[in-house]
């Protein structure tokens, strides 16, 4: 049973456009959503966060949507940049569940120059 | 600033073989700690997590067990590796209130 989705298993865009990657999640009660970004071979690096009782956060090029009636997230990146090519893991977590992470399967971006 | 540690990098074992991971982190103290797995084409699956020394929970049934014998030391470890245990192995480290970082984590390949 998979409580959090990422539907699409690679994007494609071109450089200086947006990149938009989504997840939709089935359980009611995560109220922390993050997304994560790995490199081949390296651990997941922390990107951005959001709260369930924000449906917007900003940091930089990355931007975090929560529509929490529809279940569903997205992280959008503009401009997207070659450096940005990697797979982004979308993680959605429920309070007093010992701050433990449930992940997407991943998607994986591609940023053509 | 806080350094989460991995070692090794790679690994291949042959299957029934035993299998030692170790964790480290420095810059904090007490931290929450984790180990994931991810395998091929996998998302990233939680096997363990530990909030204090000695202190285990495991999330998935299988053949793997943790420990932590020191606050800042989290060990994955098997007795006999199955063909089904290779994967990308990560720890990783939380920093309040939901935000975990990861290590650069341990191929391991079951020949």
């Amino acid at each position: 049973d998979q409580q959090v989705k990422q539907n699409s298993p690679s994007l494609s865009v071109q450089e200086g456009r947006i990149s938009i990657l989504n997840c939709d999640y089935t359980n009611s009660m995560f109220d922390y959503f993050l997304w994560y970004k790995k490199y081949p071979a390296e651990g997941p690096t922390f990107l951005i966060s959001i709260s369930s009782i924000k449906d917007k956060n900003e940091d930089g090029r990355f931007t975090v949507f929560l529509n929490k009636s529809a279940k569903h997230l997205s992280l959008h990146i503009v401009p997207s940049q070659p450096g940005d090519s990697a797979v982004y893991f979308c993680a959605a977590t429920e309070r007093g569940y010992g701050n433990k992470l449930v992940f997407g399967a991943g998607t994986i971006l591609r940023v053509k120059s | 600033s806080q350094t989460i540690h991995q070692w090794p990098a790679t690994l291949v074992q042959p299957v029934g073989s035993p299998l030692s991971l170790e964790c480290t982190v420095e810059g904090t103290s007490n931290p929450n700690l984790y180990w994931y797995r991810q395998a091929a084409g996998r998302g990233l699956q939680l096997l363990f997590y530990s909030v204090g020394i000695g202190q285990i929970s495991s999330e998935v049934p299988q053949n793997l067990s943790a420990s932590r014998p020191q606050d800042r030391q989290f060990i994955l470890s098997s007795k006999k590796l199955l063909l089904s245990d290779s994967g990308f192995y990560l720890c990783a480290w939380e920093e309040g209130p939901y935000e975990q970082y990861f290590g650069p984590g341990t191929r391991l390949t079951v020949t």
